[in-house]
């Protein structure tokens, strides 16, 4: 089946530094991407759509020029948080959808835990 | 717009016994209904799904059933077991739109 592989699967870095997460379809070829973040203990909140090639959607009140979503190719998106804070410490997911897949099917990667010190 | 509410949580229950977390949807048209489940650190797994009205979507023992006239897609097993402890998302997808709604999750608890 689909698989999309997400790393790191965690992360500590420094207050300021800027972290990199990627996502990547393993056997399909992702024609849009989903970051989503999740706080402790509740659901999921959609932070940007990406389809390959083209800028990133972004939803109301999510920092565009903080988290930079790049979906260069058909099997990699990469968000990258700039400049961390303490408050951007969250579980980050990503997901990626493939008309291919038949219904929008959606495949969710494992997820990132960042932990801004 | 779409809109999905489902069962708050905590749900705790022992182990044989029936589960049942409810799931009720605003939607126009006819959208595709989903449960996802997450296991401690981990991302979102596809449980079931259901595209049309009076599907039933099944896997691992859990069912549920497309109910138009109820707008509903309630998640049922009938003996659960402690390693279904988990947090389950009921979630939509309408055609034309490319974003899943996700209902807020409910966590479960099994205990022997």
């Amino acid at each position: 089946g689909a698989v999309v592989s997400q790393h790191p699967s965690w992360v500590i870095c420094k207050s300021g530094t800027s972290v990199k997460i990627e996502c990547r379809s393993l056997d399909f070829q992702a024609t849009t991407m989903f970051w989503y973040r999740q706080f402790p203990k509740q659901s999921l909140m959609l932070m940007a759509t990406s389809n390959e090639g083209s800028k990133a959607t972004y939803e109301q009140g999510v920092e565009k020029d903080k988290f930079l979503i790049n979906h260069a190719s058909l099997t990699l998106s990469t968000l990258t948080v700039t400049s961390a804070h303490p408050e951007d410490s969250s579980f980050y997911i990503c997901s990626a959808s493939s008309s291919g897949q038949g219904d929008y099917g959606y495949t969710f990667g494992s997820g990132t835990r960042l932990t801004v010190v | 717009g779409n809109s999905v509410t489902q069962m708050e949580g905590p749900v705790t229950l022992s182990e044989e016994a029936f589960l049942t977390i409810n799931c009720t949807y605003t939607a126009t048209g006819y959208p595709s209904l989903f449960w996802y489940v997450q296991y401690p650190g981990e991302g979102l797994q596809l449980l079931l799904k259901a595209t049309k009205a009076d599907d039933k979507g099944s896997n691992k023992g859990f069912e549920a059933t497309y109910r138009k006239e109820t707008t509903s897609f309630h998640l049922e097993k009938g003996s659960v077991q402690v390693s279904d402890s988990a947090v389950y998302f009921c979630a939509l997808h309408n055609f034309g739109n490319e974003k899943l709604t996700f209902g807020t999750g409910t966590r479960l608890t099994i205990i022997p």
